[in-house]
């Protein structure tokens, strides 16, 4: 079975600081990959996915993330955060053709103004 | 489009009580899902369906049923609630069964068993 990675539980920084949270899958054939953005009291928002191609994807609100395939890695970084960007982050993988996804544990990212 | 519509948003149920959660989309998508979020533990699957009458297990489906009899809607039902089942429980659904894709998710239901 796949399993996702999140190691970091709670991560604090300051507006304006670069943000990047790790994400490790473990499955060897193809995979999907996606970060969803929870923010306080709301359901979960696509903020990104990888398929194919382009191991650099970019998302919404100028998130991005790099899918390392030799790594079994798909980071997220963001250059410069904002208050706003307080939420909880979560990793996930769907292998193959399948629709299910694996979610990581999440990432509480709390940016203090 | 409202989207991924789920009911109630809250609920408090006694140990050993049955209910039903709802959940509505509108989009016509094929593919729909119910996941249970527990803190530090992210999401986990618990039923899915690729489309009306069919419909599978996933990672943590003891203690619930689902079924799909039209597209639109996919309702969750705990059967006999036990503590262990309090959690919030998240919808969600995609265009197709095959193939990758994003999933859309609904509000979510906060469930409590006391």
């Amino acid at each position: 079975a796949q399993s996702v990675s999140q190691h970091n539980h709670h991560v604090i920084l300051s507006e304006a600081a670069s943000l990047e949270l790790g994400c490790n899958y473990s499955y060897g054939g193809t995979v999907n990959l996606f970060w969803y953005v929870q923010y306080p009291g709301q359901h979960l928002q696509l903020l990104l996915k990888y398929f194919s191609g382009d191991p650099l994807v970019k998302g919404i609100k100028g998130f991005e993330a790099e899918f390392i395939k030799s790594k079994f890695s798909f980071n997220l970084r963001k250059p410069s955060v904002q208050w706003s960007d307080t939420a909880e982050y979560f990793c996930a993988v769907a292998s193959g053709s399948a629709r299910q996804l694996t979610f990581g544990s999440g990432t509480q990212l709390t940016v203090l103004p | 489009n409202a989207g991924v519509t789920q009911t109630p948003k809250f609920q408090v149920l006694k140990t050993g009580q049955s209910m039903t959660l709802q959940c509505a989309q509108d989009m016509n998508h094929e593919y729909m899902s119910w996941y249970r979020q527990d803190p530090g533990m992210g999401l986990r699957l618990i039923h899915y369906s690729v489309g009306a009458g069919i419909t599978d297990q996933g990672e943590v489906p003891n203690g619930y049923n689902v079924s799909r009899s039209t597209t639109e809607d996919f309702p969750l039902r705990l059967l006999s609630a036990a503590p262990s089942q309090t959690s919030v429980y998240f919808c969600a659904s995609s265009l197709s069964g095959r193939g990758p894709d994003e999933q859309y998710f609904g509000p979510g239901t906060r469930l409590t068993v006391t």
